[in-house]
């Protein structure tokens, strides 16, 4: 019930396509859902995130999807550029309780 | 405004001795959480600390321990140290208590390998 299910492993997508990321939870509790964005060597910073309350959420070139009834939700990186590569985590939470994150997605945008 | 900051950020050890790593976290944020990361098992929470009080604890056994100090600053223990603790230590730190309910500002991480 704690888990949080993030696939695909690894992706590898050209230049100006479409990254998608899917996230899957168990915990109807959760009212919680970042996204999270890691260089090599550094550590994880917050990129967007959504309350169940929407549906969708757009900041610049990435949006969240979010599906409360199939219990996912999704990452979408429009125009994909080389600096976009990086290792993206899911992570679900609720108020006063841990955060729980996704395994992680190995993302490669080829040039 | 400095990001978290943690030290060491590379440290080696050897099985069954103990660590002790640091954060400080922004100015003005009151709450530091702690994370394990590793290539198996990804990030795992640690402990979150509040008003030097810990808050919340994740599922990690009793050689791990933490504290928090009078200004926000956290340490974290690792006693009788395992092959297997070998990993980044990362540190977050929140304006405001709520688990991860909150943007979490990460550190660069504490890279452990115990050999």
């Amino acid at each position: 019930q704690q888990q949080v299910k993030q696939s695909p492993q690894s992706l590898i997508v050209q230049k100006g396509g479409i990254s998608i990321i899917n996230c899957a939870y168990e915990n109807t509790a959760f009212d919680y859902f970042p996204w999270y964005q890691q260089f090599p060597g550094k550590g994880p910073a917050l990129l967007i995130a959504i309350r169940p309350d929407v549906s969708e959420k757009k900041e610049g070139r990435f949006t969240i999807s979010f599906n409360k009834s199939a219990k996912q939700f999704s990452l979408h990186i429009m125009d994909s550029q080389p600096g976009d590569s990086a290792t993206y985590f899911c992570a679900a939470s609720r108020r006063d309780d841990k955060i729980i994150f996704g395994k992680g997605t190995r993302l490669h945008i080829l040039p | 405004k400095a990001g978290v900051t943690q030290t060491p950020r590379y440290l080696i050890k050897t099985r069954g001795q103990q660590v002790t790593l640091s954060c400080s976290p922004i100015s003005g944020h009151r709450s530091v959480s702690w994370y394990q990361q590793t290539p198996g098992q990804g990030l795992q929470f640690l402990f979150e600390y509040f008003s030097e009080t810990q808050r919340n604890k994740g599922n990690f056994p009793g050689r791990f321990s933490g504290r928090q100090f009078s200004n926000s600053r956290s340490e974290m223990n690792v006693s009788t140290l395992e092959l297997g603790d070998s990993a980044l230590y990362l540190c977050a730190s929140s304006p405001t208590y709520g688990g991860g309910a909150y943007e979490q500002y990460f550190g660069p991480g504490t890279r452990l390998t115990v050999t």
